[in-house]
């Protein structure tokens, strides 16, 4: 059974400091995977996608894959009031044991809280 | 650009009946998957379709099923409703299968 796994939180961090948050996935078949952030009572917003091993840079956010270790991360740099939410783990190019492809696995996701 | 519209927002439902939820994805986009989001769960995927045809499929009951049209717009179907089924459901489109997926605002199905 194929699982992606995150710590729940909640994460606390002071304005103006880097978050990091961190996922592990089970399946070393894994292709793409993608960090979502979801406030409370909206739908999961798309803020970083990584392939390739290393990191990938996008303003305040970085994402770092570690195939090898299966692990895949996510740093908020200056972090914000507003980047406090639920950040979600997914990854896709896996397959179930029970055969056949499937779309995206999501971490429980993290619960973040920037403190001002 | 438009965004990824689903319909309806919210739904109240009695249990055994059945309900079709709506989704039209971000133009050009032409594959579209479904999500069941509830406290305990998470996000859980149901399956995905690209140029109408199902192309992924999650660990769903046969209950949950859905289709595409050629137009890329999406419809899913739950049939016989049980209480467990009180959800958000999240539809996302993608240029392709497996790609970067962008989300809707989501249906709430409460039943009761």
């Amino acid at each position: 059974q194929k699982e992606v796994e995150q710590n729940s939180g909640p994460l606390s961090v002071p304005e103006g400091a880097i978050a990091s948050l961190n996922c592990t996935y089970s399946d070393r078949g894994s292709q793409s995977f993608f960090w979502y952030r979801q406030y409370s009572g909206k739908s999961p917003e798309l803020i970083m996608f990584i392939y390739s091993n290393g990191d990938k840079e996008d303003g305040r956010f970085t994402a770092q894959l570690n195939k090898a270790s299966q692990y895949v991360s996510l740093l908020i740099r200056d972090s914000q009031p507003s980047d406090s939410a639920t950040y979600l783990c997914a990854v896709t190019g896996a397959r179930y044991s029970g055969g056949g492809a499937d779309g995206l696995t999501f971490g429980k996701g993290t619960h973040l809280i920037i403190q001002p | 650009k438009a965004g990824v519209t689903q319909t309806p927002r919210y739904l109240i439902k009695t249990r055994g009946q059945q309900v079709t939820l709506s989704c039209s994805p971000i133009s050009g986009h032409r594959s579209v998957s479904w999500y069941q989001q509830t406290p305990g769960q998470g996000l859980q995927f149901l399956f995905e379709y690209f140029s109408e045809t199902q192309r992924n499929k999650g660990n769903f009951p046969g209950r949950f099923s859905g289709r595409q049209f050629s137009n890329s717009r999406s419809e899913m179907n739950v049939s016989t409703l049980e209480l467990g089924d009180s959800a958000l459901y999240l539809c996302a489109s993608s240029l392709r299968v497996n790609t970067e997926a962008f989300f809707g605002q989501g249906t709430r199905l409460t039943v009761v």
